[in-house]
């Protein structure tokens, strides 16, 4: 079964420290990972998304894929108390139909 | 902001009845994918539409059922409501099978008595 995991938390740190959200995946042939922040009540916004092994920058925040470890996580560096949210993972199966499988999300709380 | 809309907003029903939820895609986007979200819960595919097309279903009963027009607008339609069908309706376009990238629109918070 096509899986997504991450730790639930809640992750709380302080304003301006380095958030560190992970997630591991089951379906080893999986292309394309996503990482979508969600204030609560609201919907889902996309931050990141990362195709390539290695690590990708937008801002502050950087996504990192391990496809050898099922491993994908988010940094946010400088992290501000509106980064407080729910941020999900979620993964494109390889084939089927262009459905993403989501996690459970991490709560990140940033304390000022 | 998306361009993706929804409507309603917030819906109140009771078990055993039917509802229509209703989306409109970002402009220039013609796939349209439906996710349900319990409480405390990510978003779990429901089912795509693809140029009017089904495209995909996720591991819903029939009584989920869609429709996408002409215009790449969309509807949801779940008959015989259950209580355990409350959760947050959200929609999500794209623009193609070959683009991955999903845009939610606000959702749709629906709750069965």
């Amino acid at each position: 079964q096509k899986e997504v995991e991450q730790n639930s938390g809640p992750l709380s740190v302080p304003e301006g420290a380095i958030a560190s959200l992970n997630c591991t995946y089951s379906d080893r042939v999986s292309q394309s990972f996503f990482w979508y922040r969600q204030y609560s009540g609201k919907s889902p916004e996309l931050i990141m998304s990362i195709y390539s092994n290695g690590d990708k920058e937008d801002g502050r925040f950087t996504a990192q894929l391990n496809k050898a470890s099922q491993y994908v996580s988010l940094l946010i560096r400088d992290s501000q108390p509106s980064d407080s949210a729910t941020y999900l993972c979620a993964v494109k199966p390889q084939g089927g139909s262009e459905k993403l499988v989501f996690g459970k999300g991490t709560k990140l709380t940033v304390n000022p | 902001e998306t361009g993706v809309t929804q409507s309603p907003t917030h819906l109140i029903k009771t078990r055993g009845q039917q509802v229509t939820l209703r989306c409109s895609s970002q402009s220039g986007h013609n796939t349209v994918s439906w996710y349900q979200q319990a409480l405390g819960q990510g978003p779990q595919f429901i089912f795509q539409y693809y140029r009017e097309e089904e495209n995909g279903r996720g591991n819903f009963p029939p009584r989920f059922s869609g429709l996408q027009f002409p215009n790449y607008s969309s509807e949801l339609n779940v008959n015989a409501l259950e209580l355990d069908d409350s959760a947050l309706y959200l929609c999500a376009s794209s623009s193609g099978l070959a683009m991955e990238t999903q845009y939610f629109g606000p959702g749709t918070r629906l709750l069965v008595l």
